[in-house]
């Protein structure tokens, strides 16, 4: 089975505080996705990458980056941490394939409060 | 911008009975679609995807409906189940491309 781990379930910051979040795959994924849940908003996209090194904003980049120097590994970092990054913080991977994305695997979240 | 919405934000169904959870998208160009299930405390799974060159796909007790012409997808759930209740998300991307859009989600909750 494909596991996609998120290295912290809870955190909580304060503001200004920089902030990383972990994800690694074990299955070899090409691409690595970053989505930010917030109720009645769904999922939206902030970052993702189709290769190593390689990044593309989503919808919502604005106060992250990311970071990808490992095929397994994906980074999502917080320069400076405001009250309206609080959310919950999901990390997914797919095998990308010539069609799409193909299926998308999930980590369990990491919920991040902005004090 | 283009978007992946749904109709109805709650859906209450009786436990057996079959459940359509709706989706409206507004990107013309999108080619694959998929449905996720998220339950409690969980990342959201995978059920069944859907290219734009199919109307139907059938899978375990599910079915996904497309109809391009209205930009129109939907969820069949026969015999619903206890189990079956969570947050439902459609999802599209386009062109081969890898970015993946997902709609404000359905909760399912099953009346036992």
């Amino acid at each position: 089975d494909v596991k996609v781990t998120q290295s912290s379930r809870y955190l909580v910051k304060r503001t200004g505080e920089k902030v990383f979040l972990e994800c690694v795959q074990d299955m070899d994924h090409e691409n690595m996705f970053w989505y930010r849940q917030d109720p009645g908003l769904g999922l939206r996209l902030i970052y993702f990458s189709y290769d190593v090194k390689m990044k593309e904003k989503g919808d919502i980049p604005e106060g992250y980056s990311v970071s990808r120097e490992k095929k397994e590994r994906f980074s999502l970092i917080l320069e400076s941490a405001s009250t309206n990054q609080t959310s919950m913080y999901l990390c997914a991977s797919s095998l990308g394939l010539a069609g799409g994305p193909g299926e998308l695997f999930f980590g369990e979240g990491s919920r991040l409060t902005v004090l | 911008g283009e978007s992946v919405g749904l109709h109805l934000p709650t859906l209450s169904v009786q436990e057996g009975d079959n459940s359509i959870i709706n989706c409206a998208y507004s990107n013309s160009a999108s080619d694959y679609f998929i449905w996720y299930k998220q339950e409690s405390g969980k990342g959201p799974q995978f059920i069944i995807d859907i290219r734009s060159n199919m109307d139907k796909r059938q899978g375990q007790r599910v079915t996904v409906l497309l109809n391009k012409t209205v930009k129109h997808l939907s969820l069949q759930i026969a015999a619903t189940q206890p189990g079956d209740s969570a947050v439902y998300f459609c999802a599209d991307s386009s062109g081969g491309y890898q970015k993946v859009t997902f709609g404000t989600g359905t909760k399912l909750q099953v009346i036992p």
